[in-house]
């Protein structure tokens, strides 16, 4: 019940395109939805997170897309660029403190 | 500002030996995480503290394991009698104010090989 499956774990996309990554949970009592950016030998930063009492966050070129009834949310990444290229998790909480469910993560490679 | 600060950044220990991994928080932060990194996984959460408290460790291996955050100093994330599943990624995160919904300062890890 604590899991957060993400998917795909690959992904290879131009300069230019979108990106697409999706996120599933079983937790109903999730209420926290952040997704954070690693880059080799770094720690992972937070990138945009959502509460689910909204559809939609957007910042600059990343979207998260949030869908409460089928518990899945996704990052949209517009106009991706090669400095995008990096490991993508999302991440669920809000249950109590930091603690965070992630998922497997999803390694995005842009290429020029 | 500095950041989270672990270290060492690389750590060789053979079977049976001990680990010990380092994290100081960001300034003005009191709330310390330590979550594990797999090969091809995701950060697993093992513990949050406080200062001098442990909050919460249900994600942390009752043997051989231990936390602690002292009232000074850094917070030590202790392996003893080390084994070859324990390689992995150690990251250390941080926040202010220990919320649900709080951004979380993570450091740059602790990779950590058993030979």
């Amino acid at each position: 019940q604590q899991q957060v499956k993400q998917s795909p774990q690959s992904l290879i996309v131009q300069k230019g395109g979108i990106s697409i990554i999706n996120c599933a949970y079983e937790n109903t009592a999730f209420d926290y939805f952040p997704w954070y950016q690693q880059f080799p030998g770094k720690g992972p930063a937070l990138l945009i997170a959502i509460r689910p009492d909204v559809s939609e966050k957007k910042e600059g070129r990343f979207t998260i897309s949030f869908n409460k009834s089928a518990k899945q949310f996704s990052l949209h990444i517009m106009d991706s660029q090669p400095g995008d290229s990096a490991t993508y998790f999302c991440a669920a909480g809000g249950t109590s403190y930091g603690k965070l469910t992630f998922g497997q993560g999803t390694i995005l490679t842009v290429h020029p | 500002n500095a950041g989270v600060m672990q270290n060492p950044r690389h750590l060789v220990r053979r079977r049976g030996q001990e680990a010990r991994l380092r994290c100081s928080p960001m300034k003005g932060h009191s709330h310390v995480y330590w979550y594990r990194q797999l090969p091809e996984e995701g950060l697993k959460f093992m513990v949050y503290l406080q200062k001098e408290n442990i909050i919460d460790e249900s994600g942390m291996p009752k043997e051989r394991f231990s936390a602690e955050f002292p009232k000074e100093g850094p917070s030590i994330l202790r392996i003893q009698q080390v084994v070859r599943g324990d390689s992995a990624a150690y990251f250390c995160a941080s926040s202010p104010q220990g919320q649900a919904n709080e951004k979380l300062f993570f450091g740059s890890g602790t990779q950590l090989s058993v030979l």
